[in-house]
């Protein structure tokens, strides 16, 4: 089955202790994405990948990192959780780069930092 | 930069009822495809509708089709026959180049 998975689903965990949120897509996509999901304010991007070694910022980069590895993982780092960063966490994959004309979705993941 | 408005923090519909979802975005780019998604309690993205800016053709899913407006940067959905499963949070998304922009979404609620 075609799909994107997050792991783990929730997630309760403290201010500054490291944290790494993975996702993996068996669909042989080159585009992957994170995003965060907060109450009125939508989906925003947080950072994309066009392919491997291959990464950028989206439009709330701040205390995140990333990487691209291998073609179907790609991690979501937090060295240094803080409060502001409870929300809820999409990854997303579309087949290529360029005009997004589907991303298929993880199920998310939900994060509280105490 | 990009963005996306949606003015209709939430909506409520008849079941059996038409439903219209109000959305307007803001772009520089002349190509780019723009997208309705649907969560549902269960937090699952759900694509809805999908149209390319490129046709004039408003793109239609079943009970699902959209108003889409070039020239006003409008892109409405409608939800026509309304069911109970439709229930759910709807969000408009824009996309070009490497992004993917959404709007603020939209609660729609189903009274039986």
């Amino acid at each position: 089955e075609a799909q994107v998975t997050q792991n783990p689903r929730y997630l309760i965990t403290v201010t500054g202790k490291k944290l790494t949120v993975t996702c993996s897509q068996n669909m042989n996509h080159e585009y992957m994405s994170w995003y965060r999901q907060d109450p009125g304010l939508g989906l925003r991007q947080i950072y994309y990948s066009m392919n491997v070694e291959v990464t950028d910022k989206g439009d709330v980069p701040e205390g995140y990192k990333v990487s691209r590895k291998e073609k179907r993982n790609f991690p979501l780092i937090l060295e240094s959780p803080s409060p502001n960063q409870t929300s809820l966490y999409f990854c997303a994959s579309s087949f290529q780069p360029g005009l997004l004309y589907e991303q298929y979705f993880g199920p998310g993941t939900r994060l509280t930092v105490t | 930069a990009q963005t996306v408005t949606q003015s209709q923090p939430e909506m409520s519909v008849q079941e059996a009822e038409t439903v219209t979802l109000s959305c307007t975005y803001d772009t520089s780019e002349s190509d780019y495809y723009l997208f309705w998604y649907k969560q549902p309690p269960s937090r699952q993205m759900i694509l809805v509708i999908r149209q390319e800016a490129y046709k004039q053709q408003n793109a239609t899913e079943n009970r699902f089709s959209v108003n889409f407006q070039k020239a006003a940067k409008s892109f409405s959905l409608k939800i026509s026959d309304s069911q109970l499963g439709d229930a759910a949070m709807y969000f408009c998304a824009l996309s070009n180049d490497y992004k993917l922009s959404f709007g603020a979404g939209t609660t729609v609620t189903v009274r039986a």
